[in-house]
């Protein structure tokens, strides 16, 4: 199957320190897509990225899309204990094959106050 | 109100027994999928299908099967040739090819 590596897998922060999360592809996707996923509970869209070089901000959050189609990252700005939970990217892949929409293994954010 | 529900949250069988788990969307999405989480793991695709009648295998198929006779609905199977059935399943949903996903609440299944 696809290959989607995501790194770290873990991460512990202070409470306002920065953290970075980052996707890489072995194959040029069509759209990237985040999701974040709190202890318990089911993964929640965030944002999906759709050009090449594209950049979005909700808030705190910044999500890059790279050049060619093939990374992207998630920055969270002063993280805050409420950003605790598992970061993960999603992609489908630009080669007409369907929305088999496969995820990275996650990023676990822990935000020590 | 509009989502995409998944019955039981937990369940419990014993090891031989086929189970299968629900997922029902009222959200008009041609797109379904399953999706297996294992304890600090992420997710890995069973099965997914774009439209009804039509289902492909993900990356982890073995000893599960579907079905999709309805929009609505795809419910999994887990069978008793899945050799490692516990874990967290994930069933989720989208309109079309390439657009957010809407996730269920999960099963968690625990195999004795």
């Amino acid at each position: 199957g696809q290959q989607v590596m995501q790194i770290p897998q873990y991460q512990h922060v202070q409470e306002g320190e920065d953290f970075t999360t980052y996707c890489n592809s072995s194959t040029t996707l069509s759209n990237i897509q985040w999701y974040k996923q709190r202890p318990g509970g089911h993964p929640v869209f965030l944002i999906q990225l759709v050009k090449s070089g594209e950049v979005k901000k909700q808030k705190r959050l910044t999500f890059q899309f790279g050049e060619a189609k093939k990374n992207s990252s998630l920055h969270i700005t002063a993280t805050q204990t409420t950003d605790v939970g598992t970061y993960f990217c999603a992609e489908n892949p630009d080669n007409n094959a369907g929305n088999m929409l496969t995820f990275g293994g996650g990023t676990r954010l822990m935000v020590k106050p | 109100d509009g989502g995409i529900t998944q019955s039981p949250k937990y369940l419990f069988r014993k090891e031989g027994q086929n189970v299968t788990l629900s997922c029902e969307q009222n959200l008009n999405h041609d797109a379904m999928y399953w999706y297996r989480q294992d304890p600090g793991q992420g997710l890995r695709l069973i099965y997914y299908s774009q439209i009804v009648n039509d289902f492909q295998k993900g990356d982890i198929a073995e000893g599960y099967s579907v079905s999709r006779e309805k929009k609505e609905s795809f419910p999994l199977t887990v069978t008793s040739a899945q050799k490692n059935p516990t874990a967290f399943y994930l069933c989720a949903s989208s309109l079309t090819d390439n657009t957010e996903a809407f996730f269920g609440q999960g099963t968690r299944l625990t195999v004795v």
